[in-house]
C-alpha cells in the first residue's frame, strides 16, 4: 500500500456518460497530480493541485475537470465520455515543494476506465 | 516545454547488466527522476539526480550529465522481476514539481 488511495479501481461506462474518480493523497502530502496513461503509452500530465488550489494544467480536455477539497482528497470529473478516453488514470501525491524532490511522487494504483 | 527520449525496448538475460538511456530537452532543469512500472501497476519511484554523477541504490544506479542533457539507469544482476517499463522524468519548474515523463522503456528479462 503506497498510501495513496484511488477509487474505483475499475470503471466501465458508456459513451456520453460522466464519471468521477477519487484520490486520497498520502498523509501529509499537500500536492495531488493527475495523469492519464493510454494503452502502451507514457504518463500524460493532466492537472496539479496544491493545498486546495490549482497549480498547473497540462493537456487536459475541457470535458475534464478536477478539484481538491479541504481534507486534501481530489476528484477528477470526466464528462461526455468518448471511446478514446479509455485509459488508466493515476493520481500521485508529494509533500510540499521543498521537501519532495528526493523522494519523488507516490502513485496510487490507478483507475482503469473503459468506455464502451 | 520539455521532451524526453528513451529507447522503446531493451532485452537482457538474468544476471546481466543493462543500461537504459534518457536524453532530455528542458527550458530549465530541476533534476532527473526514474520510475518503474510493472504491467497494470502503479509507477514507483526509483531514483533522483540533481547533480552530475552516479547515484547508487542497491542493484540500481542512476547517472546524470547536465552538460549533455543525458542520464541513464543502470540495472545490475538482473532478475525476472525487473521486467517492467522504466520512465525517466524531469521537473517542470522549480516550485511545484510537475513531472514530465518520457515515453518509457520496456525491459524484458529472460531466463
Amino acid at each position: 500500500d503506497s498510501g495513496v488511495t484511488q477509487t474505483p479501481k475499475h470503471l466501465i461506462t458508456a459513451t456520453g456518460q460522466r464519471v468521477t474518480l477519487r484520490c486520497s493523497p498520502r498523509s501529509g502530502d499537500l500536492s495531488v497530480y493527475w495523469y492519464q496513461q493510454s494503452l502502451d503509452q507514457g504518463l500524460q500530465f493532466l492537472i496539479q493541485y496544491y493545498n486546495g488550489e490549482e497549480r498547473a494544467k497540462g493537456n487536459i480536455l475541457e470535458r475534464f475537470s478536477a478539484q481538491q477539497f479541504p481534507d486534501l482528497h481530489s476528484e477528477l470529473n470526466l464528462s461526455s465520455l468518448e471511446l478514446g478516453d479509455s485509459a488508466l488514470y493515476f493520481c500521485a501525491s508529494s509533500p510540499s515543494s521543498s521537501e519532495g524532490k528526493r523522494d519523488g511522487y507516490t502513485f496510487g494504483s490507478g483507475t482503469r476506465l473503459t468506455v464502451v | 516545454g520539455q521532451s524526453l527520449e528513451q529507447p522503446s525496448e531493451v532485452t537482457a538475460v538474468e544476471g546481466a547488466i543493462v543500461q537504459i538511456n534518457c536524453t532530455y530537452q528542458t527550458s530549465g532543469f530541476y533534476g532527473l527522476s526514474w520510475y518503474q512500472q510493472h504491467d497494470g501497476g502503479a509507477p514507483t519511484f526509483l531514483s533522483y539526480n540533481a547533480l552530475d554523477g552516479l547515484e547508487e541504490t542497491g542493484r540500481f544506479s542512476s547517472f546524470l550529465s547536465r552538460s549533455d542533457s543525458y542520464g541513464y539507469l543502470l540495472l545490475q544482476e538482473l532478475q525476472m522481476k525487473d521486467s517492467a517499463s522504466y520512465f525517466c522524468a524531469v521537473r517542470d519548474g522549480g516550485g511545484f514539481q510537475k513531472l514530465v515523463f518520457g515515453t518509457g522503456t520496456r525491459l524484458l528479462v529472460s531466463p
